[in-house]
């Protein structure tokens, strides 16, 4: 199975910082990955797909890059409503996996 | 509007069993690929089944195959889950959601909670 290896398990940042958080995949998954938020008590809602895309109706400060193995979400301009926790997902082959999250608040 | 409504769970105890539907509505339910994927209290995500539009290819996750059975009736609009021989481990939030155009999950539903316990 392929692991995806997500951090920084959590952090604290204050409004209109950039924060960046990382998925490191255990094998090559090409574009194969992409980048959900959940907030507290809601479902997952897709952020960035296909490593780089941004989703439908997802604010631009939402940005996905790719080095390699290693998948990187960037949030520019954080503000309060970007609480939540933060999923990677690789569905590059059967079991599709998650990484473990990133907890992100607001200071 | 996509929606994707779920339904029941509840508590059961382990080794029984125990089916679970998703009702969707606001799409060409029959054009998409669908998913189970669950979450333990306070814990991630972890993907659970796949099943395509029209059923041909069926996925699972170790942790429930052979027990687990995913399927769907297009003409109901709905998926399903039947899950077997329940273990405390399987107590979780089931979310159904759609494998969009993206090809990844675009919507979820608001999940459905499953209590394995005696």
């Amino acid at each position: 199975d392929i692991q995806m290896t997500q951090s920084p398990a959590s952090l604290s940042a204050s409004p209109e910082e950039i924060v960046t958080i990382t998925c490191q995949a255990s094998q090559d998954i090409g574009n194969w990955l992409a980048w959900y938020q959940q907030k507290p008590g809601k479902s997952p809602q897709l952020l960035i797909y296909s490593a780089t895309s941004l989703a439908d109706g997802i604010p631009s400060r939402f940005s996905g890059s790719r080095s390699g193995t290693q998948y990187s979400l960037k949030i520019s301009r954080l503000q309060v409503e970007d609480t939540g926790i933060y999923y990677c997902l690789q569905r590059y082959s059967n079991p599709w996996t998650f990484g473990g999250g990133t907890k992100l608040e607001l200071k | 509007e996509v929606q994707l409504v779920e339904s029941g769970g509840g508590l059961v105890q382990p080794g029984r069993s125990l089916k679970l539907s998703c009702l969707a509505s606001g799409f060409t339910f029959s054009n998409y690929g669908m998913n189970w994927i669950r979450q333990a209290p306070g814990k991630g995500l972890e993907w659970v089944a796949s099943i395509s539009s029209s059923s041909s290819y069926i996925y699972y996750a170790d942790t429930v195959k052979g027990r687990f059975t995913i399927s769907r009736d297009n003409a109901k609009n709905t998926l399903y889950l039947q899950m077997t021989s329940l273990r405390s481990e399987d107590t979780a939030l089931y979310y159904c959601a759609r494998r969009g155009t993206t090809t990844f999950f675009d919507y979820w539903g608001q999940g459905v909670m499953v209590t394995v316990s005696s």
